[in-house]
């Protein structure tokens, strides 16, 4: 079955950039979102059709995509962005949805 | 106010079945497409299965994973969705969470709701 693959961890300093990327063969073909999730919170959706931002969610979360990965940038990282965030995506025929294996985010 | 409610979960043996709701309230549930997501804890987000509305002729999908074991229904008129879980693997233990979504007519998102979620166990 299909997998998305996603470094298990990134660390980074407050105000710095943080970039997670998420590989898959199907990426070119089929748009990406992402999610972050807090302890013991339902995950939240920061990115969708790879670049797009839902409303409410700040500038500093913008998305990419170049190829068969996909990258979320968090500009200026602030203490509250510290998570865990999955990558989803669908298959090549588009006729289901995974999740990558998520990366948590440190802010140090 | 948006609101999405779990229930139904619960132990449940290996081998059982069991069937989880999502109520819905605060948007225009008959318009939106269901999800499922569940998460073992400590584990990963795993996408379980989706419905979407009628006007897209209440189509579903299934990871291979659950295909076959796994049922999404939906009751426009209570705004109620429905998990029929069958064939129940001690695999299967996590927290399920149902979301709804929905994108408009230039195909940009509406919204993403998520619920609290409901513990499942599979456990003799």
């Amino acid at each position: 079955s299909y997998e998305l693959t996603q470094p298990p961890s990134v660390s980074v300093s407050p105000g710095q950039t943080a970039r997670i990327t998420c590989s898959g063969d199907a990426l070119p073909k089929q748009y990406a979102s992402w999610y972050l999730q807090k302890p013991g919170q339902a995950p939240v959706l920061v990115i969708y059709k790879d670049s797009e931002r839902p409303s409410g969610i700040p500038e500093r979360f913008s998305g990419s995509s170049s190829g068969t990965t996909v990258t979320l940038t968090i500009s200026g990282v602030q203490a509250e962005d510290e998570a865990d965030y999955y990558c989803q995506s669908a298959d090549s025929s588009g006729s289901y949805y995974v999740f990558g294996p998520g990366t948590k985010v440190t802010v140090l | 106010e948006v609101q999405l409610v779990e229930s139904g979960g619960g132990l449940v043996q290996p081998g059982g079945s069991l069937k989880l709701s999502c109520a819905a309230s605060g948007f225009t549930f008959s318009g939106s497409a269901m999800q499922w997501v569940r998460q073992a804890s400590g584990k990963g987000l795993e996408w379980i299965g989706r419905i979407r509305s009628k006007a897209n002729s209440y189509a579903t999908a299934y990871p291979p994973s659950v295909k076959g074991r796994f049922t999404i229904s939906r009751d426009d008129s209570k705004n109620t969705a429905y998990l029929q879980m069958n064939s129940l693997k001690t695999e299967d233990t996590a927290v399920y969470y149902c979301k709804a979504v929905d994108y408009d007519s230039s195909g940009y998102l509406t919204y993403d709701y998520w619920g609290q979620g409901t513990l499942v166990t599979v456990s003799s």
